[in-house]
């Protein structure tokens, strides 16, 4: 079955980089219409779609964060790497990463990872 | 891109149907027919309810659908259960090959 996890740090200060790794199985990130996208969610607050890579290198980006936004993917260890930089108290957030197999032109993501709460503070 | 507008909060009582709106525009919702609809309950991952506007994946009960008209798309529980008391989600692919979600809502079961 397939399944997701996402691993990073849980406290980060401001300005620093934040690196977050998403672990999965039971898909291949090399089959064709196959993506891994990362969402967050403030809070109490809504989610936000923020970075997907498709198994063709594809990557899309937030326009509102695509400045501060490096996804990528390592198909041999089942692994995708959001890069955030510059982070500020505002993006403390449960990040969760996720599975889509629609291809390129769909966005919905059908398996989710558990999540994990990054806090930005001094 | 503007998060898709979704209303606060709806309710209703067990055995009733309800409808939750998610309004976008021409170069979101009402251009491409890639509508996702998603539960989360409280400290819960979102799960998938809805995709390509009306599209149940398997496990999901038919209770749920989901229907677009114009730039506005829609999610309706019928036979509504306690169970389905949880915030729900819509999110669209978008012009911009990107994806955009909804503020969210919350459903009460009364």
């Amino acid at each position: 079955q397939i399944t997701l996890k996402e691993s990073g740090p849980t406290l980060v200060k401001p300005t620093q980089t934040l690196t977050l790794t998403c672990t999965f199985s039971g898909f291949s990130l090399s089959t064709s219409g196959v993506g891994v996208g990362w969402i967050r969610q403030p809070p109490g607050k809504a989610l936000e779609w923020l970075a997907l890579i498709y198994w063709d290198d594809d990557k899309r980006y937030s326009p509102s964060l695509k400045s501060r936004l490096t996804i990528t993917k390592d198909t041999s260890k089942n692994q995708v790497v959001l890069t955030m930089t510059n982070m500020d108290p505002v993006d403390t957030a449960t990040y969760y990463c996720a599975h889509t197999s629609g291809g390129p032109s769909s966005g919905d993501f059908d398996y989710w990872g558990q999540g994990t709460l990054v806090t930005v503070s001094s | 891109q503007s998060a898709l507008t979704q209303p606060a909060s709806v309710s209703g009582s067990p055995g009733q149907s309800i409808t939750i709106s998610c309004t976008g525009t021409s170069s979101d919702v009402g251009g491409y027919n890639y509508v996702s609809w998603y539960q989360q309950h409280p400290g819960k991952a979102p799960k998938l309810m809805i995709y390509e506007v009306s599209n149940r994946p398997s496990g999901v009960p038919d209770r749920f659908s989901g229907s677009k008209s114009g730039n506005t798309a829609s999610l309706t529980i019928s036979g509504l259960q306690a169970e389905d008391e949880a915030d729900y989600y819509c999110s669209s692919y978008t012009s911009s090959s990107t994806v955009v979600f909804g503020g969210g809502t919350k459903l009460t079961v009364l």
